[in-house]
């Protein structure tokens, strides 16, 4: 079975620094992976998923994540954080072979300092 | 385009009372999910409907049930509510099922359920 760990629960940043969220991930294949950002009392919003290709994947809003096959890892990473970054970050972990639909991590919560 | 709504935002409930938690898109989707999260627990598929006309089980189906009204219309029913359903419940949608994996899920904006 799929699973997706996120080793830090929250993570403190002043605004400008750079920040890198963990993920872990196991999947006996190759994973298709996914973060989402979830904004204080609202959904949860694509920032940029992985299936093939480039191992570093651009998204939106400046963010980046790099999946190293080797570490099973797909951190996710900004140069330079703004106020309005601060959210709860979730990585996801899919396949196929009937690992279809996503698993979630227990998200990150980024919290911004100005 | 609204892309997906939920009714009620916010419900308060007594033990063994019953609702409907209702999600619609206007993405023209083939497939819609329930999550429920928890803190420190993530997201976890409660029930999800690949096409219109199929619904099975995820994770943590026990207490609940849906129903896959029409393409756009996807309800998740409590019969009888617990306090262990207390919880923030997201509905979800995609363009496919993601059985070739990579399809992005569009979510709600969640409805808050306290169970007295």
């Amino acid at each position: 079975a799929q699973s997706v760990t996120q080793p830090d629960i929250h993570i403190t940043v002043s605004e400008g620094a750079s920040l890198e969220l963990r993920c872990n991930y196991s999947y006996g294949a190759t994973p298709y992976l996914f973060w989402y950002v979830q904004s204080p009392g609202q959904g949860l919003q694509l920032l940029l998923k992985y299936f093939s290709g480039d191992t570093l994947v651009q998204g939106i809003k400046g963010f980046e994540a790099e999946f190293k096959r080797s570490q099973s890892s797909f951190n996710l990473r900004k140069p330079s954080v703004h106020w309005s970054d601060a959210a709860e970050y979730f990585c996801a972990v899919g396949g196929t072979g009937g690992s279809y639909i996503p698993t979630f991590g227990r998200g990150t919560s980024l919290i911004v300092h100005p | 385009n609204a892309g997906v709504t939920q009714t009620p935002k916010f419900q308060v409930l007594k033990t063994g009372q019953s609702m409907t938690l209702q999600c619609a898109q206007d993405m023209n989707h083939n497939s819609m999910y329930w999550y429920r999260q928890d803190p420190g627990m993530g997201l976890r598929l409660i029930y999800y409907s690949a096409s219109e006309g199929t619904t099975d089980k995820g994770e943590v189906p026990n207490g609940y049930n849906v129903s896959r009204l029409n393409k756009r219309e996807f309800s998740l029913r409590l019969e009888s509510a617990a306090p262990s359903q207390t919880s923030v419940y997201f509905c979800a949608s995609s363009e496919k099922f993601p059985g070739l994996g990579g399809e992005t899920q569009y979510f709600g904006p969640g409805t808050r359920l306290l169970v007295l």
